[in-house]
């Protein structure tokens, strides 16, 4: 069965200190990784697209990474703008159109 | 250009009734996805439309939930005779073509069956 782990759950992080979020995949056909960053009330907002192992995409604070089984989300001195919600999800050959998502981490970054 | 738009933002209704939500896609965007997220739970699809082929209904929960989109642009889902069970907020998104083309995701509408 296809299915996605995000890990940890929840991070509190000082502003300033770096870390990475995990998302684990295991699904048949992995057509591309999709990370999103979801703010309490909101709709997901778009980060980054990875489409094969090896891939990297950078954005301001953020940097994605993917290999055959997971992804990361490598956020560098982070502000309290950064807390939110980060969902990973993944568009699978045998899932058809369905983009399978985490459950999410809440990040909280306290100043 | 504008993202997706969707309405209304909240939606609070008596059990037995039926509602209907609307769903603006990106103009040019091919294809439309509504995803449904519970408390605590991921996001949960819902149902696919791309152009005029068929849409993909296999994430539908039952059958009082149904959805149309007109020319090729807007989406109304319809989900009749509510149980408290479909609170929740339901989340439209539109891609460029197919899947797997990013999805952009509108600001979702929150249901709640009291």
């Amino acid at each position: 069965e296809d299915q996605v782990t995000q890990s940890p759950e929840a991070l509190r992080l000082q502003e300033g200190e770096s870390s990475s979020l995990n998302c684990s995949y295991t699904v048949s056909g992995l057509r591309g990784l999709f990370w999103y960053r979801q703010d309490p009330g909101k709709g997901p907002e778009f980060l980054f697209t990875l489409y094969s192992a090896g891939e990297e995409k950078e954005k301001e604070r953020l940097k994605a990474t993917l290999t055959k089984k997971e992804s990361f989300l490598h956020i560098t001195a982070p502000k309290p703008e950064d807390s939110a919600t980060y969902l990973c999800a993944v568009q699978a050959r045998q899932a058809g159109t369905a983009l399978i998502f985490g459950k999410g981490t809440t990040l909280s970054v306290s100043s | 250009g504008a993202g997706v738009s969707q309405s209304p933002s909240n939606k609070v209704t008596e059990k037995g009734k039926d509602v209907e939500l609307r769903c603006d896609p990106i103009s040019g965007h091919t294809a439309l996805y509504w995803y449904r997220q519970s408390l605590g739970q991921g996001l949960e699809f819902l149902i696919y439309f791309q152009g005029n082929s068929a849409p993909d209904k296999s994430g539908l929960p039952s059958d009082r939930f149904s959805a149309e989109r007109t020319g090729g642009s807007v989406s109304t889902l319809t989900i009749q005779r509510t149980q408290q069970e479909d609170s929740a907020v339901y989340l439209c998104a539109s891609s460029l073509g197919g899947p797997p083309d990013t999805q952009y995701f509108g600001p979702g509408t929150r249901l709640t069956v009291l």
